[in-house]
């Protein structure tokens, strides 16, 4: 398994200020995710970020409004620009770690952005 | 393509009742499947998976089998508690190193 930790858990943000969301895995991993969570909603694929190339985004996300990197093995951050009301949601990291019955992806606990 | 499809929800039952929550999916080759809980003001958590055909997860009294017959995988729960109340999300990896596809999830709301 693999202990996942976000930070910042919560936060209310100015409209128009940027957020960087920071994530920490306890083990070294290849393949991480960002996904985004609206209000009532299942979760949305954000991007992937493989450790030494760019991160690779899905349709209708785009990297200047969501940056990501991924230094080492262990660490990715998002960041959320210039934010607006829509953008209000809950920002998951997660990491896919290996094992003897297969691969697992296991999440952090999120960051709860609320866009005023 | 590759999807996930769950029951509508939400469902309510009364503590003790049998839960069933019904998964299907679309998926090329042999897809891993798992269900994921996510309990109020939380992430989510895993809570069983399995990774080949007639496999069965199970993990706090709960199970799904993996049925590549009917391309199921229900979760059940003998008798549910108010402490099951959650939502809960089939999903599936297609290859490794892919990212999980979601279901829309289903919210299971258990009263004493």
């Amino acid at each position: 398994s693999a202990v996942i930790s976000q930070k910042p858990s919560r936060d209310i943000c100015q409209r128009g200020t940027s957020l960087t969301i920071q994530c920490q895995v306890d083990s070294q991993v290849t393949m991480m995710f960002w996904y985004r969570q609206q209000p009532g909603q299942s979760l949305t694929l954000i991007a992937t970020a493989n450790q030494g190339s760019e991160a690779t985004y899905e349709s209708g996300f785009v990297i200047d409004k969501f940056p990501i990197s991924r230094p080492n093995l262990t660490f990715s951050t998002l960041t959320v620009s210039n934010m607006s009301p829509e953008d209000s949601s809950i920002y998951l990291c997660s990491a896919e770690v290996g094992g003897v019955l297969g691969n697992t992806i296991y999440f952090g606990e999120g960051s709860w952005l609320t866009v005023v | 393509g590759n999807s996930v499809t769950q029951m509508e929800g939400p469902v309510t039952l009364s503590e003790e009742a049998f839960l069933t929550i019904n998964c299907t999916y679309t998926a090329t080759g042999y897809p891993s499947l798992f269900w994921y809980v996510q309990y109020p003001g939380e992430g989510l958590q895993l809570l069983l998976k399995a990774t080949k055909a007639d496999d069965k997860g199970s993990n706090k009294g709960f199970e799904a089998t993996y049925r590549k017959e009917t391309t199921s995988f229900h979760l059940e729960k003998g008798s549910v508690q108010v402490s099951d109340s959650a939502v809960y999300f089939c999903a599936l990896i297609y290859q490794a190193g892919t990212a999980l596809i979601f279901g829309k999830g289903t919210t299971l709301s258990v009263s004493s």
